[in-house]
């Protein structure tokens, strides 16, 4: 069965903060990592992928990727309230999976002004 | 405009009744996916379809069907065979192409046990 770990929280963090956010996964042949945004009781929403070790970087966000140690993060600089919502990691099963996307049950993250 | 849209937004479903949520894409995406979602937890993969005319079962199948007849459309049945329906349905949908892919998700259907 592959797993995708989340902390569920609330991450509680201060207006202006950083907001560290981390995911697990127990598939090593994953080849793609997608963080996606939920406000209550919308759809999600794709803020990040990452295929490669490192990080990527997109305005306020960075997603960081180790293939070595199975650990997805993203980072949310300058904090603001709308960015409270559930982030949700999605990693990509292996083609012999059907490349199917296995979600995170999400971390819930509240921005306080 | 380019999406994904689902209908309707909310459905409620009698005990033993069969219910068909809607989902319909004109974004020229060969993949389709139907995902469940209940309070607190993650999507959970119901069906999905690499192609038209093709599907395959998810990792909770049990109590829902699926058809392909179109490529912008992949309707959802849930059976009366499925005893716990209430959850909040979202289709999505992918090129099909790449491992890389993003899927982007429809609005979704919250589904309601009367």
């Amino acid at each position: 069965q592959k797993e995708v770990e989340q902390n569920s929280g609330p991450l509680s963090v201060p207006e202006g903060a950083i907001a560290s956010l981390n995911c697990t996964y127990s598939d090593r042949g994953s080849q793609s990592f997608f963080w996606y945004r939920q406000y209550s009781g919308k759809s999600p929403e794709l803020i990040m992928s990452i295929y490669s070790n490192g990080d990527q970087e997109d305005g306020r966000f960075t997603a960081q990727l180790n293939k070595a140690s199975q650990y997805v993060s993203l980072l949310i600089r300058d904090s603001q309230p709308s960015d409270s919502a559930t982030y949700l990691c999605a990693v990509k099963a292996g083609k012999e999976y059907g490349n199917k996307l296995v979600f995170g049950a999400g971390t819930i993250l509240r921005v306080k002004s | 405009d380019g999406g994904i849209t689902q209908s309707p937004k909310y459905l409620f479903r009698k005990e033993g009744q069969n219910v068909t949520l809607s989902c319909e894409q004109n974004l020229n995406h060969d993949a389709m996916y139907w995902y469940r979602q209940d309070p607190g937890q993650g999507l959970r993969l119901i069906y999905y379809s690499q192609i038209v005319n093709d599907f395959q079962k998810g990792d909770i199948a049990e109590g829902y069907s699926v058809s392909r007849e179109k490529k912008e459309s992949f309707p959802l049945t849930v059976t009366s065979a499925q005893k716990n329906p209430t959850a909040f349905y979202l289709c999505a949908s992918s090129e099909g192409r790449t491992p890389q892919e993003t899927q982007y998700f429809g609005p979704g259907t919250r589904l309601l046990v009367l």
